[in-house]
Formats: C-alpha cells, sequence, structure tokens
C-alpha cells in the first residue's frame, strides 16, 4: 500500500518566525509530487509540481525540495505571516498512474500568531 | 484567473437518494477528476476522466458512482444511493495536459451529508 506522510500534523508560529515540514513518500515508482495551501472554505491551491530529484523551487516566502532517492520533499516559509495560515498538502503521483491518481498526505496545519 | 467552479458548496441527503454533484472545469483543459475527503481523513482519488471516458478509477469508486461530462462545460459525478459513509467532502480538479510536471486545479469542493 503506497503510503504518505506529513509531519508534523500541526504547527503553531509567531508572525516572523521561518518554519519548515516534511513530507514522505515512496521512493520507488516516484513521478511528480503536488503541494497545495488549502484555507478553510476554499479550494486547495497549488503551489508546486516537482518532478526531478534535487528540485527545488520557490514562489515568493515559500520554497520546496525534493529527494526522490530517500523519498521525501521539504516545504520552507521563510518569516512566517498570519495569511500563511493553512493546511499544507502534499501529494504523490507514481510512475504508471494516471495524472490524477494523487496519494495525498494529511496535511500540516499551519497557524500563525499576529 | 480561471477556476473549477462546483456546485452545491452543500448538500444534505436522505440515505438511498441520488446525488450529482457538479463541476464546471477550467475551459481549455481535457483531464478531469473527482476527489473525496471524509472527515478527518485524507484527500482520496476517485476517478480521472478523459476523451469521454473514464482513464482510471480506484477501489472506492464502485458500481454506485458514474461521472458524466453531458455537455462541453459540465462535468458531474453521480452517487446512485447513497449510504452513510458516502458523507464527505467531493473535490472536482481538472488539469490541462497529461505530464509529469503538469498543475492540478481544484474547485471548492461540495460537502456531501447523508442522514
Amino acid at each position: 500500500i503506497l503510503n504518505v506522510e506529513q509531519s508534523p500534523q500541526s504547527l503553531h508560529v509567531q508572525e516572523g518566525d521561518s518554519t519548515n515540514f516534511t513530507c514522505s513518500f515512496p521512493s520507488s515508482n516516484f513521478y511528480a509530487l503536488h503541494w497545495y495551501r488549502w484555507e478553510t472554505a476554499k479550494s486547495p491551491e497549488a503551489l508546486f509540481v516537482m518532478t526531478l530529484n534535487g528540485d527545488e523551487k520557490k514562489k515568493g516566502r515559500i520554497s520546496a525540495t525534493l529527494n526522490t532517492k530517500e523519498g521525501y520533499s521539504y516545504l520552507y516559509i521563510k518569516g512566517s505571516q498570519p495569511e500563511d495560515s493553512a493546511t499544507y498538502l502534499c501529494a504523490f503521483r507514481r510512475y504508471g498512474g494516471s495524472q490524477g491518481n494523487l496519494i495525498f498526505g494529511k496535511g500540516t496545519k499551519l497557524s500563525v500568531k499576529p | 484567473e480561471p477556476e473549477v467552479t462546483q456546485t452545491p458548496s452543500h448538500q444534505v441527503t436522505q440515505m438511498g437518494q441520488e446525488v450529482i454533484l457538479r463541476c464546471v472545469p477550467i475551459s481549455n483543459h481535457l483531464y478531469f477528476y473527482w476527489y473525496r475527503q471524509i472527515l478527518g481523513q485524507k484527500v482520496e482519488f476517485l476517478v480521472s476522466f478523459y476523451n469521454n471516458e473514464i482513464s482510471e478509477k480506484s477501489e472506492i469508486f464502485d458500481d454506485q458512482f458514474s461521472v458524466e461530462r453531458p455537455d462541453g462545460s459540465n462535468f458531474t459525478l453521480k452517487i446512485r444511493s447513497t449510504k452513510l459513509e458516502d458523507s464527505a467532502m467531493y473535490f472536482c480538479a481538472s488539469s490541462g495536459w497529461s505530464v509529469a510536471g503538469n498543475t492540478i486545479y481544484f474547485g471548492e469542493g461540495s460537502w456531501l451529508t447523508v442522514v
């Protein structure tokens, strides 16, 4: 059974803190890893799609790295702001599955206090 | 910015009733998907749809479920005879091309409560 784990489950930080969290996924049959930012009552917002080992992607204060050989990805947020409060989901796509067949982690819920 | 839209946002239905959840994917997208999230659990893949047919479905997507693209814009998920355990948030999503680095765009979800 393919499993994707995210840690920590939740995180509380102060405004201005930098933070990071982890997504672990199967290291075999890797095809792509997706990161989403999901605020309550809104649609999950695509942050990154990562495909190559060693990939680093950046969007404003958020960046992500990918290690497909050991099966993990880190998401970093620099100088957290209250508007960064959301659940961050990662989703693994295996080689041979259709594009939409994503296996999701449970998410890391980030709360940023002003 | 183009977005995936879903209706209804929330539906309460009696057990055994049929439910249709509707989605309007992003207009130039070719691949369409449904996912669900039972409260407190992970988001789970249900089905992929391309070129008017199902390209992949999960074990969850049994005979009670069906999908359809009745016209050029809508994409629907039908649950034939709802069960209590079908209560979940159902997400529609779409993407343009089937390549590794392609983004999948999600709607806001339809929350289904079966009573």
